[in-house]
């Protein structure tokens, strides 16, 4: 049982490349989310989803894109690298009746 | 728009002493108020609050929910130095969500 792993742990991109941040549980949850974290700004909801074929936007979508074709994935796309997207990225999820969320260990992205 | 606010933001103190950490908020659809400790890496889970006035205790942490005025406090007693970390208090609102706070960065010095 790994819980909730995420890869790359750390990425340097140029501004405008694109890439995907990989997500994978394997405790069945149906809730699933990213979240960048900055200093002092805590964690940001990106996007989130309640189960599989079903996302949403979070506090701060733009630029980012997602998909939830199985329970297992939750992959974020980063359409056009930016500067401002420079952050940590952690992915978790839980299951519809759980308490708290369990977190991937994270993944540093740098943009030049 | 769901918001949640800590304090103190950092907080210095030595082993052996005891700290209470804040957490207020304003949330749509409640539905749980959690702590989380975070070290170097990913934040790992500490308490889930769902109803006023009941505490929940591991250790030398405890956290309380007060519904009515809407914040927790978290508290630690007896501070070792292995309890320097961020903080960060979240509230679960609708469809599990999470808004987190900005976090409290405790360091325990010897």
């Amino acid at each position: 049982n790994a819980g909730v792993t995420q890869t790359p742990k750390f990425q340097v991109l140029k501004t405008g490349q694109s890439m995907t941040l990989q997500c994978a549980q394997d405790m069945n949850h149906e809730y699933m989310s990213w979240y960048r974290q900055d200093p002092g700004m805590g964690l940001r909801l990106i996007h989130y989803s309640v189960g599989a074929g079903i996302t949403d936007q979070g506090e701060v979508p733009n630029g980012y894109n997602v998909s939830r074709s199985t329970t297992e994935d939750f992959p974020l796309r980063l359409l056009s690298a930016a500067p401002s997207q420079t952050s940590v990225y952690f992915c978790a999820s839980r299951n519809s009746q759980g308490y708290g969320y369990t977190f991937g260990s994270g993944t540093r992205l740098t943009v030049v | 728009e769901d918001k949640v606010v800590q304090s103190p933001l950092s907080l210095v103190v030595h082993e052996g002493d005891t700290v209470t950490l804040n957490c207020s908020y304003e949330v749509t659809n409640f539905r749980s108020l959690l702590w989380y400790k975070q070290e170097k890496k990913a934040p790992t889970f500490l308490f889930m609050l769902t109803s006023s006035g009941i505490e929940k205790k591991s250790g030398r942490l405890s956290s309380i929910l007060d519904k009515k005025e809407l914040f927790s406090i978290l508290n630690i007693t007896a501070t070792q130095t292995g309890d320097s970390a961020i903080y960060l208090c979240a509230v679960e609102g609708s469809y599990g969500k999470l808004t987190f706070g900005q976090g409290t960065i405790l360091t325990v010095h010897p």
